[in-house]
């Protein structure tokens, strides 16, 4: 039972630095979902996508773009990367749609720096 | 809009004794009342939720919370504390408006449960 698979797990990145972080949910979920939690602030949601093929901004979207490749796969990237970005990166799914009521289930996070 | 207060950043009990951890919410419509857990390096695991119906919910190890309409809370609460039990605590609601299928979280609560 893999459940929600993020990749990588650690990444340090300089600024102006692009990358994509990537994460695949095994258990037919439609949506996707992808937080930063930073100490003391709880988590915060950058992006998520209610369904395939469509996705919405959340509180902090902005120096993040998605995409929602398929039903598994929701990617996040960092165009060109700010110290300010540095933080542990969660994506999780839920299955909206099938049942409002449902938990989300979350990966095991992206630790990323930038320096 | 939705929010939900964790109005401790920290918990300290002693293994053994009953232990709460507060949180409390404001939506515009019915709540869906959400708790996880998250242990160090790991993402978050779903522990309870409260959707209708008793107000009382129970959900794993051993963790139970009280849904309280007239005081928009939803405490968690452990009748005896172990020091496995200690880790970051998330309280999060979801309601039927605008932010259907999305989740508001608060900013974690860390029970330290000491021998």
């Amino acid at each position: 039972n893999a459940g929600v698979t993020q990749t990588p797990k650690f990444q340090v990145l300089k600024t102006g630095q692009s990358m994509t972080l990537q994460c695949a949910q095994d258990m037919n979920h439609n949506s996707m979902y992808w937080y930063r939690q930073d100490p003391g602030m709880g988590l915060r949601l950058i992006y998520y996508s209610a369904s395939e093929g469509t996705t919405d901004k959340g509180e902090v979207p902005n120096g993040y773009n998605v995409s929602r490749l398929n039903k598994r796969e929701f990617s996040l990237r960092l165009e060109s990367a700010a110290p300010s970005q540095t933080s542990v990166y969660f994506c999780a799914s839920t299955s909206f749609g099938q049942g409002l009521n449902t938990e989300a289930f979350f990966g095991q996070g992206t630790r990323l720096t930038v320096v | 809009a939705q929010s939900v207060a964790q109005p401790e950043d920290q918990v300290n009990v002693a293994e053994g004794n009953p232990l709460t951890v507060k949180c409390t919410y404001s939506v515009s419509g019915n709540p869906y009342l959400f708790w996880y857990v998250q242990y160090p390096n790991r993402g978050l695991q779903f522990l309870l939720k409260y959707i209708t119906g008793d107000n009382l919910v129970k959900g794993s190890y051993g963790f139970e919370a009280e849904f309280n309409k007239s005081q928009t809370s939803f405490h968690l609460k452990k009748p005896s504390a172990l020091v496995s039990d200690s880790a970051l605590y998330f309280c999060a609601v979801r309601d039927l408006g605008a932010n259907a299928g999305k989740s508001t979280f608060g900013d974690g609560t860390t029970l330290t449960v000491k021998p």
